[in-house]
């Protein structure tokens, strides 16, 4: 059973450039969020989606992020005119999809590590 | 508003000694809370999780966990610590009412000395 997978695993970018991150769930996962954690920190949540819905964005700021998880294919999170203040670790988790699916845990991915020069 | 405090921003214990690190929430309603672990450059991996039922959880690698609804706490233990169990601890809570998404608190990290 593959787990989340995420890449690339590493992503330098040069400030202005874009940066495109992608999340494949565990198989059958509908569910995907995706945290951010800068260098001795935790995770903080930026966005809950499930397929082709966003369904909780409170934790994205509101300009040059963005996200989406297409009906085929990985969930996308999109950094626009990237800054040095983007540089962090960006995890991927999936849950699956049911009527109790708030009690399932995340399993989360191996993370990208972004870095902003 | 849901909030988890990690009260400790590191713990050390020797190996063979019994560990305890600490987490407290505050939610408006019923919690879920979780523990994971983090190694250096991965990702979290669950550890166990409180839903409803028994206030003392047990989870992977010799861990538990004792849910106190009084003081408002889930704290991570284990009676016998190893040098492998050194890594970055996070609680999170969930409460269902406000939506799917984990809080999570600023990470415990514990050294277990040999």
């Amino acid at each position: 059973n593959a787990g989340v997978m995420q890449n690339p695993r590493h992503l330098v970018r040069r400030r202005g450039q874009e940066a495109r991150l992608r999340c494949s769930p565990v198989k059958g996962h509908s569910h995907v969020y995706w945290y951010r954690q800068l260098p001795e920190e935790g995770l903080k949540f930026m966005v809950y989606l499930q397929k082709e819905n966003i369904i909780d964005e409170s934790g994205m700021p509101k300009e040059r992020f963005s996200a989406e998880f297409p009906k085929e294919g990985p969930s996308i999170l999109r950094i626009q005119q990237v800054v040095r203040g983007d540089s962090a670790a960006y995890f991927c988790a999936s849950s699956p999809a049911s009527g109790g699916s708030s009690s399932y845990e995340q399993y989360f991915g191996p993370g990208t590590r972004l870095t902003v020069t | 508003a849901q909030s988890v405090a990690q009260p400790e921003d590191q713990v050390n214990v020797a190996e063979g000694n019994p560990l305890t690190v600490k987490c407290t929430y505050s939610v408006s309603g019923n919690p879920y809370l979780f523990w994971y672990v983090q190694y250096p450059n991965r990702g979290l991996q669950f550890l166990l999780k409180y839903i409803t039922g028994d206030n003392l959880v047990k989870g992977s690698y010799g861990f538990e966990a004792e849910f106190n609804k009084s003081q408002t706490s889930f704290h991570l233990k284990k009676p016998s610590a190893l040098v492998s169990d050194s890594a970055l601890y996070f609680c999170a809570v969930r409460d269902p009412i406000y939506g799917q998404n984990f809080v999570f608190g600023p990470g415990t990290r514990l050294s277990v000395l040999p």
